[in-house]
């Protein structure tokens, strides 16, 4: 049984390279998040999606940001011309479907270092 | 005002000793989840516990428990009989809502420390 898996672990870039991130989401989820988390914060949403149907934006979602899951399967996650505040953990996560109860299965995250 | 509040410093218990942590929650919606996540050193963060609005009974998932106080607002986890591997950081997350409404709200965490 695999989880949501994430790549890369860790990513460290010079200000304003772009980046990308991919998730892969467990496999019978159809609904896939993604999340930053800064040091001593709680994850942030920022997206999600439903299958390959984006659904909502969070407006901490810059135009920088993009986020694609091409066909409902794995996702990317881009940030354009990096900013020093990007640097953060952003997490993927997945879930079955509609229902309340439905928990969120998180990846180990990807790091980002912005130099 | 904040959706989840977590107020509560760095926590410390002894090892095999009980703890609780703090949750309290702001919604108008009538149907929300409730949801507990552990985020260890490591950075993984791994689902405890759930409870629903409309759940009569509290949730109990293991050592895990949460006490559901609808009115007051607030969803406590309580860990029993502690582990030295029970210390991580702790986050309480709310659902607002149902069908397409699916993100999380966390709260800032709680930091909980076993002494062995």
């Amino acid at each position: 049984d695999t989880g949501v898996s994430q790549d890369p672990r860790h990513k460290i870039t010079k200000r304003g390279q772009n980046v990308t991130f991919r998730c892969d989401p467990i496999s019978e989820h159809n609904r896939l998040y993604w999340y930053r988390q800064t040091l001593g914060q709680g994850p942030e949403f920022l997206t999600y999606f439903q299958n390959e149907a984006q659904l909502e934006k969070s407006r901490l979602l810059s135009d920088r940001f993009s986020a694609e899951r091409p066909k409902g399967s794995f996702s990317t996650l881009e940030i354009q011309r990096t900013e020093q505040g990007d640097s953060a953990m952003y997490l993927c996560a997945s879930s079955p479907g509609q229902g309340r109860n439905q928990p969120q299965h998180f990846g180990d995250g990807t790091r980002l270092s912005i130099l | 005002a904040q959706k989840i509040t977590q107020t509560q410093p760095g926590m410390f218990v002894q090892e095999k000793e009980a703890v609780t942590l703090d949750c309290t929650y702001d919604t108008s919606d009538p149907s929300y989840g409730l949801f507990w996540y552990k985020q260890p050193s490591s950075g993984e963060m791994i689902f405890l516990i759930y409870q629903g609005s409309y759940d009569q009974q509290n949730a109990t998932e293991g050592r895990y428990s949460l006490n559901f106080q609808k009115a007051r607002k607030s969803a406590n986890l309580v860990i029993s009989a502690s582990q030295l591997g029970d210390s991580a950081m702790y986050f309480c997350a709310m659902r607002e809502g149902g069908g397409a409404n699916s993100k999380l709200t966390f709260g800032k965490g709680i930091t909980l420390s076993v002494r062995p």
